[in-house]
């Protein structure tokens, strides 16, 4: 099956711990994105990666890190500078080539603090 | 960062009922999109939309761009049980780059009634 996969479904962080967040393709997307998402609010972008071993700060980038070292993988780490982890995280990533592209969504990990 | 208007909120309707909701912007838009979202899970594609004035329909969903390039509707007719999560919208600026960065609205929670 082509598409998004968003690894663990739930995760748990104690107190000054850095966890990361998995998220692979399989679409031979080039370009590949990281959101949070609070109750009531809409997706905040926290990096995105147009291209391999390249990537920019989103709007809610502090406490966050990522890194692309393969075109199907791009990783988050929350770290523990990242005061208010608990959130739903979204990884997606679309064709940067086409004018019209799309950005297609994985299933998310809601990351809860201990 | 950027935010959408998105209303209303959320929406408690019967079986049957048809419903609207919108997003506004103080900046124009080359692309809008329409997501749904259901519970624990990543928003999906519904409608996407590329040129001023544009009317497109997915089965009972249609989705207008607006004419001042500033905002968009989107309908369902007919609302089913099926029908209830949250919907997004977002918007890719004009002149922006063609990795397709998106703004996302707060979402329209839609609960449907039997």
């Amino acid at each position: 099956d082509g598409g998004i996969t968003q690894s663990p479904k739930y995760l748990f962080r104690k107190e000054g711990q850095n966890v990361t967040l998995s998220c692979e393709q399989n679409l031979n997307h080039d370009a590949m994105y990281w959101y949070r998402q609070d109750p009531g609010q809409g997706l905040r972008l926290i990096y995105y990666s147009q291209i391999v071993n390249d990537f920019q700060k989103g709007d809610i980038a502090e406490g966050y890190s990522v890194s692309r070292e393969k075109k199907e993988s791009f990783p988050l780490t929350v770290t523990s500078a990242q005061k208010n982890p608990t959130a739903f995280y979204l990884c997606a990533s679309s064709d940067g080539k086409l004018a019209k592209n799309i950005q297609y969504f994985g299933a998310g990990t809601r990351l809860s603090v201990l | 960062g950027q935010q959408l208007n998105q209303s209303p909120q959320s929406m408690f309707i019967q079986e049957g009922e048809d419903v609207s909701m919108n997003c506004t912007s103080s900046s124009i838009f080359n692309t809008w999109l329409w997501y749904k979202q259901e519970p624990g899970e990543g928003p999906v594609l519904l409608i996407a939309l590329y040129k001023a004035g544009e009317l497109t329909s997915n089965g009972r969903l249609t989705a207008q761009f607006g004419i001042t390039r500033k905002d968009s509707f989107l309908n369902i007719s007919a609302s089913i049980p099926s029908d209830v999560g949250i919907y997004f919208c977002a918007g890719r600026n004009a002149g922006g780059t063609s990795y397709g960065k998106l703004t996302f609205g707060q979402g329209t929670i839609l609960t449907v009634h039997p």
